[in-house]
């Protein structure tokens, strides 16, 4: 089975701290991808990945920045984390040639700034 | 560009009911469809999934049928348990898009809630 595992299930950060997500997957997938959830909005791109390296912007990418150094690890990073960014934050990832693209979710990090 | 809208909720109904959850999309190229399911408190889990024109998909007593004359990919099961309560997401892929970038288009998520 695809493991995707977060670093934290809840995290509590001040206003202005910089913040680290990590996400590791262990089944050797090419894509992987960001989202934070929000109630009434839904799932939100914020960055994905395709290789080591690589990183494309999605939706909502403002306040954030990502890190891919090895393959079964993507990073994200608030530089100065504000309240409006409290959320749920899902890690996924894919495979480009097993199970054409399906999308394996992590538990999420419940991220409170106050 | 590629939507998905599901029918809004919350969805309360009692044990044993039938339940429908109404997805329908649009897209530019030929999308595979997906339902997944957030049990509380944790990430999303692929629940069933259909990749082209009058595939069904089904897991755990739950069915899905791609209907492309109509955009849409309905949700259903025969008889709910208080166990299905969750946020249940409709999401499509769509490869031939253009975009290049291998992302889910999700809807905004139904919440159901199964009482005894």
């Amino acid at each position: 089975d695809v493991k995707v595992t977060q670093s934290s299930r809840y995290l509590v950060k001040r206003t202005g701290e910089k913040v680290f997500l990590e996400c590791v997957q262990d089944m050797d997938h090419e894509n992987m991808f960001w989202y934070r959830q929000d109630p009434g909005l839904g799932l939100r791109l914020i960055y994905f990945s395709y290789d080591v390296k690589m990183k494309e912007k999605g939706d909502i990418p403002e306040g954030y920045s990502v890190s891919r150094e090895k393959k079964e690890r993507f990073s994200l990073i608030l530089e100065s984390a504000s309240t409006n960014q409290t959320s749920m934050y899902l890690c996924a990832s894919s495979s480009q040639y097993r199970n054409r693209y399906e999308q394996y979710f992590g538990p999420g990090t419940r991220l409170t700034v106050t | 560009g590629d939507s998905v809208t599901q029918m809004e909720g919350p969805v309360t109904l009692s044990e044993e009911a039938f339940l429908t959850i109404n997805c329908t999309y649009t897209a530019t190229g030929y999308p595979s469809l997906f339902w997944y399911v957030q049990y509380p408190g944790e990430g999303l889990q692929l629940l069933l999934k259909a990749t082209k024109a009058d595939d069904k998909g089904s897991n755990k007593g739950f069915e899905a049928t791609y209907r492309k004359e109509t955009t849409s990919f309905h949700l259903e099961k025969g008889s709910v348990q208080v166990s299905d309560s969750a946020v249940y997401f409709c999401a499509l892929l769509d490869l031939y898009s253009g975009a290049g970038s291998y992302q889910l288009t999700f809807g905004k998520g139904t919440k159901l809630s199964v009482i005894p």
